[in-house]
């Protein structure tokens, strides 16, 4: 089936710069996408969703921009804090109540 | 918020035992869903279920099994447990609208099967 990933493995940020993480997906069709925050020894927690008729979508101190041109995701966090160290991972989705599909997750260290 | 509470964070089992995780969510959601999460691997969809007493297969179900006797309560069943189910399960659920967006998950239970 198609995929899901993420461009790099770990990421360190220094505490208060702000973070990118990038995910690229390979399904031309896919009309949703959401990204999840996964703490050590909890269940992922859901960030924020974007559609695909959307190109821009802000949170409290996230963004996520989808570019559908070249089929790629990112999440961008301002002012990153030692709260932000986590496995962060991008999911997709396809037309109609096809199934989510997840990356497998980026590391993101914050260096106080 | 959404609670999806998940009856046990880590449990252990030896080998032929038949387990059971219990996972409970407190927003009268339609749809819930087992996931197992291995380190490479990402999460892998076990079963889901859409209503009461319904389930469907996701992509890897061998080896499991589910109930869902009540809307609040999706139970996940190895029948007989081996140690390559050893692995982080998690339980999550969604609004009936959003089958298959904004999951929202529990803390997860650490099975070691030995």
């Amino acid at each position: 089936g198609e995929s899901v990933g993420l461009h790099l493995p770990t990421l360190s940020v220094q505490e208060g710069d702000n973070s990118i993480i990038n995910c690229a997906y390979s399904n031309s069709a896919s009309d949703y996408f959401i990204w999840y925050k996964q703490e050590s020894g909890k269940g992922p927690q859901f960030i924020i969703d974007i559609r695909s008729n959307m190109d821009k979508r802000q949170g409290q101190r996230v963004t996520v921009l989808l570019n559908k041109t070249v089929k790629h995701l990112s999440l961008q966090i301002a002012a990153t804090q030692p709260g932000d160290s986590a496995v962060y991972f991008c999911a997709e989705k396809g037309w109609g109540n096809n199934r989510l599909a997840f990356g497998k997750g980026n590391q993101v260290v914050v260096i106080p | 918020d959404v609670k999806v509470t998940q009856s046990s964070r880590y449990l252990v089992k030896r080998t032929g035992e038949k387990v059971f995780l219990e996972c409970v969510q407190d927003m009268d959601h339609e749809n819930m869903f087992w996931y197992r999460q291995d380190p490479g691997l990402g999460l892998r969809l076990i079963y889901f279920s859409y209503d009461v007493k319904m389930k469907e297969k996701g992509d890897i179900p061998e080896g499991y099994s589910v109930s869902r006797e009540k809307k609040e309560r999706f139970s996940l069943i190895l029948e007989s447990a081996s140690t390559n189910q050893t692995s982080m399960y998690l339980c999550a659920s969604s609004s009936g609208s959003d089958l298959n967006e904004k999951l929202f998950f529990g803390s997860g239970t650490q099975l070691s099967v030995l």
